[in-house]
């Protein structure tokens, strides 16, 4: 079963716009991740914001999370077409992750 | 150092087929997952290995899906008599000790096709 849902499914922006996605859970959680894919192969991690932290940066990366409604979002801000990819949030279930379906994010030069 | 390495990148079999799928995790890894990642679709967790502890296999989809690891490092993922539904990438991601479940490196996967 998926923890997480991402939304939206597909994004497209110009490069220099920022980018949101939003991702919503439904158990308590201790930490939720970010990752990103490329090309549907291998994942790198992004970000890790605990439970309680309501926000935290990385980089260009924006990461907010709202435990009482269950939800995160990522911020790309200053997007480029490197950044294109699907982005996925994960959270814990026992001894692995659960990942949603992902947020594709197509940036156009 | 070297990361997480899977082979073969592609594998297009036929149904009915048996394959083997490899994953090298880092050096010293204590941890081992497999996930399944079909079209458009998020991760899917299939099985997790720590140490030389039991496994769990908890997301194998049926008994047609096996896994071992040799020696705490090198793992195989064994799927009998494939079905075209089977079709999607295997990812495989190690952890080192102590580092819990968040802290996973991945491969860059398999890409099987069951014709």
């Amino acid at each position: 079963s998926q923890q997480g849902e991402e939304d939206p499914q597909a994004l497209s922006i110009q490069e220099g716009e920022n980018a949101t996605m939003n991702c919503s859970y439904k158990t308590s959680i201790n930490n939720l991740q970010w990752y990103r894919q490329n090309s549907g192969r291998g994942l790198v991690h992004l970000i890790l914001i605990r439970s309680n932290e309501r926000e935290k940066h990385s980089g260009r990366l924006r990461v907010t999370l709202d435990t009482s409604k269950k939800s995160s979002s990522l911020l790309i801000t200053a997007s480029r077409a490197a950044d294109t990819a699907s982005y996925f949030c994960a959270t814990e279930a026992g001894t692995a992750l659960i990942f949603g379906k992902g947020t594709t994010l197509s940036v156009s030069s | 150092g070297a990361g997480v390495s899977q082979s073969p990148s592609n594998k297009v079999t036929e149904k009915g087929k048996d394959v083997e799928l490899r994953c090298d995790p880092i050096s010293g890894h204590t941890a081992l997952y497999w996930y399944r990642q079909s079209l458009g679709q998020g991760l899917e967790f299939l099985i997790y290995f720590q140490g030389n502890s039991a496994p769990d296999k908890s997301g194998l989809p049926s008994d047609r899906f096996s896994a071992e690891r040799t020696g705490g490092s090198v793992s195989t993922l064994t799927i009998q008599r494939t079905q075209q539904e089977d079709s999607a990438v295997y990812l495989c991601a190690s952890s080192p000790p102590g580092a819990g479940v968040y802290e996973q490196y991945f491969g860059p996967g398999t890409r099987l096709t069951v014709t």
